[in-house]
C-alpha cells in the first residue's frame, strides 16, 4: 500500500511571507497529525484531525498556523507569517483511526527554512 | 508538566548490545511506543508496550515497568543500519496523542 505523501519536500522563505504545506494519508486511515521536528528534538504535535473534525490542536500558535482537513482526506497545513523559528520539518502521519494503541506512519516530512 | 528523558548519544561496536532508557513524566498515559528515525527520514514504528514486561520483536525488544514510569528498548546484534536516532513516545489515552522526548542518536561503529 503506498505510504503518506507530501510535498513540498523543501521549502525556503523569507520571514513574514506565507507557506502551505499539502500530506495525503494512508488511504482508508480516518486520524491524521501534523508534527513539528526542530533539528536535534522529537516531533511536536501540532494538530490532530479525526476524519474532517479537529481531535486536539493545544500545540498549534493559531495567530499563524492554520490547518484544515475539509473532505476528511487530504490535508493542508499554512503558516501566515512565518517566522525564523519556523524552521523546521513538518511531519504528516496517519493512523486507522481505530483506537489509541495505533502505530502510526509518517510521511517524508516538508523541509522548512525561513530566512 | 510532560517530560521524556533519553540520552542524547550512545556509541556501540557492531554486533554488540545496547539499551537506550526512557523515563518519563506525563499527565496521562496510555503506553510507550519506540520510533526509529534515519538522517533526513520518517520516523518508523518500532515497538509499543501497554503494559508492564517485555516485547520482543526479531532483533529488538522493548521493556516498560509502570510503576517507575520507566522504558527501554534494547537492540541485539548491532549492524552498521542501525545508526539512527530513537525516540520514545507517551501514547496519550485520549486520541492517541504522543509526546516524544528529545531521541537519542545511535552511532554503531564497525
Amino acid at each position: 500500500e503506498a505510504g503518506v505523501a507530501q510535498s513540498p519536500r523543501y521549502k525556503i522563505i523569507e520571514k513574514r511571507q506565507s507557506v502551505a504545506f499539502w500530506c495525503n494519508p494512508i488511504s482508508g486511515h480516518a486520524t491524521l497529525y501534523w508534527y513539528q521536528q526542530i533539528l536535534g528534538q522529537g516531533p511536536k504535535l501540532l494538530i490532530q484531525f479525526q476524519n474532517n473534525g479537529v481531535v486536539d490542536d493545544s500545540q498549534l500558535p493559531k495567530d499563524r498556523f492554520s490547518a484544515e482537513r475539509l473532505k476528511g482526506v487530504d490535508s493542508t497545513l499554512k503558516i501566515q507569517p512565518a517566522k525564523l523559528e519556523d524552521s523546521a520539518v513538518y511531519l504528516c502521519a496517519s493512523s486507522p483511526g481505530q483506537g489509541a494503541w495505533e502505530t502510526q506512519y509518517f510521511g517524508p516530512g516538508t523541509r522548512l527554512l525561513v530566512l | 508538566g510532560q517530560s521524556l528523558e533519553q540520552p542524547s548519544e550512545v556509541t556501540a561496536v557492531e554486533g554488540a548490545i545496547v539499551q537506550i532508557n526512557c523515563t518519563y513524566q506525563t499527565s496521562g498515559f496510555y503506553g510507550l511506543s519506540w520510533y526509529q528515525q534515519h538522517d533526513g527520514g520518517a520516523p518508523t514504528f518500532l515497538s509499543y508496550n501497554a503494559l508492564d514486561g517485555l516485547e520482543e520483536t526479531g532483533r529488538f525488544s522493548s521493556f516498560l515497568s509502570r510503576s517507575d514510569s520507566y522504558g527501554y528498548l534494547l537492540l541485539q546484534e548491532l549492524q552498521m543500519k542501525d545508526s539512527a536516532s530513537y525516540f520514545c513516545a507517551v501514547r496519550q489515552p485520549r486520541g492517541g496523542k504522543l509526546i516524544f522526548g528529545q531521541g537519542t542518536e545511535l552511532s554503531v561503529k564497525p
